[in-house]
């Protein structure tokens, strides 16, 4: 089993829509989460981070944790053609360490 | 302050032959962490610095080595490349301000031919 699973997609809602991303992970001792979207041709660019169960809001996103159903969410609210990218979902390596565990990211496009 | 610099931006390299790439953290920042990007495997640790000493290591063969300068500055090696070798490398520097936020470098495109 992935350390870090995200669903596929290709994840294609129009322009306005919520968008949902989600990430699921295997090791129970994860404490730290963290949203990342890359465009293409470009380096990973942090959009949140989360520790704690429930929903954190940022603007238009809200990120999700429920650890112990072991899943994290991005909600992307009124999704804009600009937030066209690939999500990548990460946990933290835990133990003092600054390792992150990506999964493999969803790619999204919204349509105008 | 100003973001996470890597140098070279691209490099062409031919196979056996040997590559340095170099990092420099945002101010302040004392970790860095690099991670090798394909399209097949995605986003994969390789190491990470903190003062100098390597505290963390992937799952990568010895080819490939890295160090951390007084600085916090990083570089990191990989000797006797392989064409699989051809891939994005990102170099990522954090702060214990807030634990295990990491900050992207704009990443060295190899190519290995």
């Amino acid at each position: 089993q992935k350390e870090v699973e995200q669903n596929s997609g290709p994840l294609s809602v129009p322009e306005g829509a919520i968008a949902s991303l989600n990430c699921t992970y295997s090791d129970r001792g994860s404490q730290s989460f963290f949203w990342y979207r890359q465009y293409s041709g470009k380096s990973p660019e942090l959009i949140m981070f989360i520790y704690s169960n429930g929903d954190k809001e940022d603007g238009r996103f809200t990120a999700q944790l429920n650890k112990a159903s072991q899943y994290v969410s991005l909600l992307i609210r009124d999704s804009q053609p600009s937030d066209s990218a690939t999500y990548l979902c990460a946990r933290g390596g835990g133990g003092g360490s600054e390792k992150l565990v990506f999964g493999k990211g969803t790619k999204l496009t919204v349509n105008p | 302050k100003a973001g996470v610099t890597q140098t070279p931006r691209y490099l062409i390299k031919t196979r056996g032959q040997q590559v340095t790439l170099s990092c420099s953290p945002i101010s302040g920042h004392r970790s860095v962490s690099w991670y090798q990007q394909t399209p097949g495997q995605g986003l994969q640790f390789l190491f990470e610095y903190f003062s100098e000493t390597q505290r963390n290591k992937g799952n990568f063969p010895g080819r490939f080595s890295g160090r951390q300068f007084s600085n916090s500055r990083s570089e990191m090696n990989v000797s006797t490349l392989e064409l699989g070798d051809s891939a994005l490398y990102l170099c990522a520097s954090s702060s214990f301000d807030i634990m295990e936020t990491q900050y992207f470098g704009p990443g060295t495109r190899l190519l290995v031919l």
